[in-house]
This record gives C-alpha cells, structure tokens and sequence, in this order.
C-alpha cells in the first residue's frame, strides 16, 4: 500500500491566489519530508527539508515567502505556493524518508496557473 | 559536487529486445545507490536500493548492478507495460538524495 499521501492530485488557480499543497506519512512518523520540483523531461529538483516542530531548510534560489512549508505533526507536512504566477505551473512531489535510507514519494500535485 | 548522470535520455525497444539504462555517479560517501520508475504524471516508485559494489538486486524482468562508479538497470525480455522513466539516485550519510536526469524508456509492441 502507499506509504505516502499527496493531495490534490492536480489543482488549477488563478494568479495571484494561494495553493496548499498536502504530504502525508502513511506508514510511519517523519521528522524531516522533502519537496521536490520537477519541470517537463526533467529530474526532480530538490527544493526544501521540511523539519517537524522546525522552520524548513531551503535549497538555494527557492524563495521561502513564495513557497511556505509547515510541518507541524510527524505525519503532516504542507507547502503552500503563495501569490502564484503562471511561471509556478509544475509538478509537486513531495518524499519521506525512513530512518534516511528509503525514499518514498507522494504521487504529485500538478499545479496549473492560469 | 555530488552529481549522477544517466545515459541514455531515452531508449526505443521493440518488446523483448533486452538493453541496459545507466547511472554514473560522484557521490562521496555514498550510502546507497537507488533506482525508481516514475509513470507520466505520477511520483517515483522505488525499485531498488544498492549499498556495496558488486551487490546486485533483481525483480520481475529488471536487474540492477553496481560498481564503484555507476549503476546499470538491465531489462531483460521488456513489455510494453515497461515504458516509463527510470530515475536513478545516490544518497550519502548526512545528506539529501541526488537525482539523475532519468531514462525515458519506451517499448513497442
């Protein structure tokens, strides 16, 4: 069964509104989730740690006001997309990881700016 | 800086004609070296996990090898329910997972 849950699936917004995104442990509490990026054909780009009872650590050149990470219980990490443009349209995935070894990974959120 | 190249981007097999995708990697301290299947639309899926050069894993048609610099993902006999990109990641003590561009694999019935 999935060890990670991802919601919305997909989401469509008009600019300059503001989108929640949601990452949930399924199988297990995680003290750090990481959100990723990925842009068509692309690899995914690493764009925070999401640190339980902490502020995230962000990679460098993700701006941290557009891009709001809350991860406040041990299964629950949130990344919101705020005053979102067109050039945010991408695909979301978020990851935990067990004890550091594994990865898991949610199943996306397709974000779509219009 | 870690980094992890895959070759080729993209792969064209006639179901059953078996091939190798392949990750090379720079990695200090590497932990593990870790092989995904990511569908259209869809997250990762994991496949397999390497620790040690010489180790190698198998599931269902795939086989995934690795030396002290890189990785091979063999598929043997593939269908074409096999098509989708395989991302191939190398992970350090302390550190974040680095992704490789991934392979995207198509097979033809």
């Amino acid at each position: 069964g999935a060890v990670v849950s991802q919601h919305p699936s997909r989401v469509i917004c008009k600019s300059g509104t503001s989108v929640k995104i949601e990452c949930r442990s399924l199988d297990f509490q995680a003290t750090t989730m990481f959100w990723y990026r990925q842009f068509p054909k692309k690899s995914l780009m690493l764009m925070a740690t999401s640190n339980e009872g902490s502020k995230a650590t962000y990679e460098q050149g993700v701006e941290k006001d557009k891009f709001l990470i809350n991860h406040a219980s041990l299964t629950l990490s949130t990344l919101t997309v705020t005053s979102a443009h067109p050039e945010d349209s991408s695909f979301y995935i978020c990851s935990v990881s067990r004890q550091n070894t594994e990865a898991f990974f949610g199943q996306g959120t397709r974000l779509t700016v219009v | 800086e870690d980094q992890v190249t895959q070759s080729p981007e993209a792969l064209r097999l006639q179901e059953g004609e078996s091939s190798s995708l392949n990750c090379s990697y720079t990695v200090s301290g590497l932990r593990g070296l870790f092989w995904y299947r990511q569908d259209p639309g869809k997250g990762p899926e994991f496949l397999f996990t390497l620790y040690s050069a010489g180790e190698e894993k198998e599931k269902e048609r795939l086989k995934a090898t690795l030396t002290k610099k890189e990785s091979f993902l063999h598929i043997t006999a593939p269908k074409p329910e096999d098509s989708a990109t395989y991302l191939c990641a190398g992970h350090s003590y302390g550190q974040n997972f680095v992704f490789g561009p991934g392979t995207r694999l198509s097979v033809l019935p």
